[in-house]
């Protein structure tokens, strides 16, 4: 069965620290892999999306950056973090075409 | 930005009342999806309704589309507190299908 992996939970980084996320999915190959960020009771932004290794779309042009080194493998980075960064990152995956998305557990991302 | 928008905000309910929350979207999509979030966790899959189809049921979850006004609406029937969590729905578009978009969710509380 397929699984999808996040980490870490939980981050407090401070402001101007570079910022890595990982997400891994097992049991499945050539998914589409997203990042989504959710502000405090508020819904899902879609930041990035990839639909193969190398091939990134971005929605929100701003410090954030994503890379896919590998089919199964999904890293959410930033050079210098701002306080508005502070949030709940979201990986997910889906399968090829019109299906539903499967998510990570999140990562509380806290910048102070 | 965020392509569905769910209303209400918040639904505050009785054990074993029906609860209903309704998403709107803009724009031509081949399959909308239902999802639930508990604080804190990632999101779940629940429901995912064709743009042909009118109608879905699955358990106490029964959702209807009418793509002519570009709305759904989730019933929950019979609630229990365990229902307690957010639900969002999310959109695949028709022009992209590598793009999902989620609304900014009903907060849905259910009192034992």
């Amino acid at each position: 069965s397929q699984t999808i992996h996040q980490w870490p939970a939980t981050l407090v980084q401070p402001v101007g620290s570079p910022l890595s996320l990982e997400c891994t999915v097992e049991g499945t190959s050539n998914p589409n892999l997203y990042w989504y960020r959710q502000a405090a009771g508020r819904g899902l932004q879609l930041l990035f999306y990839s639909v193969g290794i190398g091939q990134i779309s971005s929605e929100v042009p701003q410090n954030l950056s994503a890379s896919r080194p590998q089919d199964r493998q999904f890293i959410l980075s930033s050079k210098k973090l701002l306080l508005s960064d502070s949030g709940f990152y979201l990986c997910a995956w889906s399968g090829e075409g019109y299906t539903e998305a499967f998510f990570g557990q999140g990562t509380r991302l806290t910048v102070v | 930005s965020q392509q569905g928008e769910e209303d209400p905000q918040a639904l505050s309910i009785q054990e074993g009342e029906n609860a209903t929350m309704n998403c709107s979207y803009k724009t031509s999509i081949n399959n909308l999806q239902w999802y639930r979030q508990n604080s804190g966790r990632g999101l779940v899959h629940l429901i995912l309704i064709r743009s042909n189809e009118r109608e879905k049921h699955s358990g106490r979850l029964r959702v209807t589309l009418d793509t002519s006004k570009k709305s759904s609406s989730l019933l929950i029937t019979a609630s229990r507190a365990a229902d307690t969590a957010s639900y969002f729905c999310a959109t695949r578009w028709l022009a992209n299908n590598n793009d999902m978009r989620f609304g900014a969710g009903t907060r849905l509380t259910v009192k034992p």
